[in-house]
């Protein structure tokens, strides 16, 4: 059975205090893994598509990594506004993403 | 440029009546996919639409339905409303039917059963 695990569940990091958020993932015919950043009572926010094992895309503060099993958003140097839900999703098929149930972010000033 | 659209943002039904849920795509995207998000997990995927057919339907009863239009704007349907229906209802839109594309969400429709 596709299953797509995200840990920890909750992090709460001081700002400039650096971390990585893991989603492991075990799914048949992968064909992408999409992270997604989502405020409260918003819906996610696309931030990053990974393809391939090795592959790494950054985006301001925040870089993504992909195992051929996991996942990794590193955050560095975070700030309160990176305060979030971040949410990994495996693309099944053509187009149905199937999702973890996120990681809680709460960065302190 | 407009992103996904949704509407109504926000709703409050009773159980057993029917509510529809309209999502606009961002311009020249084509397919259109419905998520279903209880409060504290991950979107479930319920319906894919492309080329106004049904590309793909997830765990979801009969009573859940979908469309796509012409204007590749769709609707969402639920019958006989449950309590365990209160979710926010999501719509996400991508450019083409293809592995990779981008998909973006709207902002989502609340809905409260009671």
């Amino acid at each position: 059975e596709d299953q797509v695990t995200q840990s920890p569940e909750a992090l709460r990091l001081q700002e400039g205090e650096s971390s990585s958020l893991n989603c492991s993932y075990t799914v048949s015919g992968l064909r992408g893994l999409f992270w997604y950043r989502q405020d409260p009572g918003k819906g996610p926010e696309f931030l990053f598509t990974l393809y391939s094992a090795g592959e790494e895309k950054e985006k301001e503060r925040l870089k993504a990594t992909l195992t051929k099993k996991e996942s990794f958003l590193h955050i560095t140097a975070p700030k309160p506004e990176d305060s979030a839900t971040y949410l990994c999703a495996v693309q099944k098929g053509f187009q149905k993403l199937v999702f973890g149930t996120g990681t809680r972010l709460l960065v302190s000033p | 440029d407009a992103g996904v659209t949704q509407s109504p943002t926000h709703l409050i039904k009773t159980r057993g009546q029917h509510v529809t849920l309209r999502c606009s795509p961002i311009s020249g995207h084509k397919s259109v996919s419905w998520y279903q998000q209880v409060l504290g997990q991950g979107p479930q995927f319920i319906f894919q639409y492309y080329e106004k057919e049904e590309r793909g339907r997830g765990n979801f009863p009969d009573r859940f339905s979908a469309r796509q239009f012409p204007n590749y704007s769709s609707e969402l349907n639920v019958n006989a409303l449950l309590l365990g229906d209160s979710a926010l209802y999501l719509c996400a839109s991508s450019l083409e039917f293809t592995p990779g594309n981008t998909i973006y969400f709207g902002e989502g429709s609340w809905l409260t059963v009671v």
